[in-house]
């Protein structure tokens, strides 16, 4: 069991939007950044989003990431059937002494 | 080009040790924290170590905290990841990855190795 909660899976049609949930605590989204990863069927993750809501130099603006109290969310716009792919939250939490990432959600674009 | 290079995965009996490797460069690998995350066979991501970038510091994710040790060599622009006591659900690709920051946080893992895979099997 994760210590950040996502839901497994969510979908969207082409051009459409989508919203990723990441929940935890105070001891790691209340107090520390939140980066979200983008993982491709095969590949390695990818950085999309840093310092909750920076996007790294070549991250299309499609992406953005917000936070608020102890939950985090991806935003994704103008959905593509190249967007399809897992996608992780993750920071640090301060009571562990310890990374840790959300379970991951699926995302199928319709 | 940023590149990171794992090694040294494989097959390994359970109780054994194991020493990955990875090769950085295409950046300044002095000035920056390392971690190795490892990600089970359709599973998710799971973080296992981190290292500051002049060794100062290094953290362990409980389940490898005793068995595991991280360590790097900057004239070599090396990270290494020393795993002993090698259990079955230790099986994963592990992943050697670059931090933004120098220190042992996870200010964003900017740039990931392609893995490499470790199983442990008898």
């Amino acid at each position: 069991q994760s210590v950040l909660t996502q839901p497994p899976s969510v979908s969207a049609a082409p051009g459409q939007k989508v919203t990723i949930s990441c929940s935890g605590s105070s001891s790691n989204i209340g107090n520390n950044y939140v980066s979200w990863y983008q993982q491709l069927p095969g590949t390695a993750p990818k950085l999309l989003i840093y310092d909750n809501n920076k996007r790294p130099s070549g991250i299309p603006d499609r992406f953005s990431g917000s936070e608020s109290g102890t939950s985090a969310t991806l935003g994704i716009t103008g959905l593509q059937t190249g967007d399809e792919a897992d996608y992780y939250c993750g920071t640090w939490d301060s009571s562990l002494n310890a990374g840790v990432f959300g379970g991951g959600t699926k995302l199928t674009v319709l | 080009e940023v590149q990171l290079v794992e090694s040294g995965g494989g097959l390994v009996q359970p109780g054994r040790p194991l020493r990955l490797s990875c090769t950085a460069s295409g950046f300044s690998f002095d000035y920056y924290g390392m971690h190795w995350v490892r990600q089970a066979p359709g599973k998710g991501l799971e973080w296992v170590s981190v290292i500051s970038w002049n060794s100062g510091s290094v953290v362990y994710a409980d389940s490898v905290r005793g068995r595991f040790t991280i360590s790097r060599d900057n004239a070599k622009n090396s990270l290494y990841l020393q795993m002993n006591s090698l259990r079955p659900e230790d099986t994963a690709f592990y992943y050697c990855v670059k931090d933004r920051g120098m220190g042992t946080a996870m200010a964003g893992l900017t740039y990931w190795g392609q893995g490499t895979l470790v199983t442990v099997s008898s």
